[in-house]
């Protein structure tokens, strides 16, 4: 079983649709979430940090779920901008590092 | 802010044949740095980590003999894929951490290396 999972997609929204992605995460000892955006071909970038309490920037919204070991993200409000790929990641203590743990990434298309 | 090059970004190399990577930060101090490799479709995938001036430790399932890191400095590591073989073409992904940064938001990454063994 794969660390973390994610549903691959793709996601095809049309501009202004709202779009939930779901990640869960197999290791009980994890303790930092994240999301970070890949588009084609690039680096991975932090989106989001993600916490119980839930957060929000702008139109993007992330929750933690410890008891179920379950991250969510929400975009409102599609942008074309927003198509990309979107990584779940967790962090837990291994060989005294913080290791960033990635799931394969739910990919996003946003169309006119 | 915190820049990651890594050099080169592209390349292909005939089977057989050895290929460096460079990563270097550009405006910071890294005392650690990470490798991972991406197959097209799936999640980047940690392979080693690495210390300036000591031995890189490697992720479960990576050669090291294959795959040769070295952290020369507090700016720049290397991987080189030794011997590659088509099945290593992939996305090389470097990234660096900030000294003494210990949150994994202080991990800046690299423009990643595309990888193409013919």
């Amino acid at each position: 079983r794969k660390e973390v999972e994610q549903d691959p997609g793709p996601f095809n929204v049309p501009e202004g649709a709202t779009v939930a992605f779901n990640c869960t995460y197999s290791n009980s000892a994890s303790q930092s979430f994240f999301w970070y955006r890949q588009d084609c071909r690039k680096e991975p970038k932090l989106l989001m940090s993600v916490y119980s309490s839930g957060n929000e920037d702008g139109r993007f919204t992330a929750q933690l779920n410890r008891a179920s070991q379950y991250i969510s993200l929400l975009i409102r409000d599609s942008k074309l901008s927003d198509s990309a790929t979107y990584l779940c990641v967790v962090t837990h203590l291994s060989g005294g590092y913080n290791k960033l743990i990635f799931g394969a990434g739910t990919r996003l298309a946003v169309h006119p | 802010g915190a820049v990651v090059s890594q050099h080169p970004s592209r390349v292909i190399c005939k089977s057989g044949t050895s290929v460096k990577i460079e990563c270097r930060s550009l405006d910071f101090q890294a005392t650690t740095m990470f490798w991972y490799r991406q197959f097209p479709k799936k999640s980047l995938m940690l392979m080693a980590t690495s210390n300036e001036g000591s031995k890189a430790t490697y992720e479960q399932g990576v050669e090291k003999d294959k795959f040769l890191i070295n952290h020369a400095s507090l700016t720049l590591s290397t991987l080189t894929v030794t011997s590659a073989h088509p099945e290593d073409s992939s996305f090389y992904i470097c990234s660096a951490r900030k000294a003494p940064g210990l949150a994994p938001y202080e991990q800046y990454f690299g423009p990643g290396t595309r990888l193409t063994v013919t």
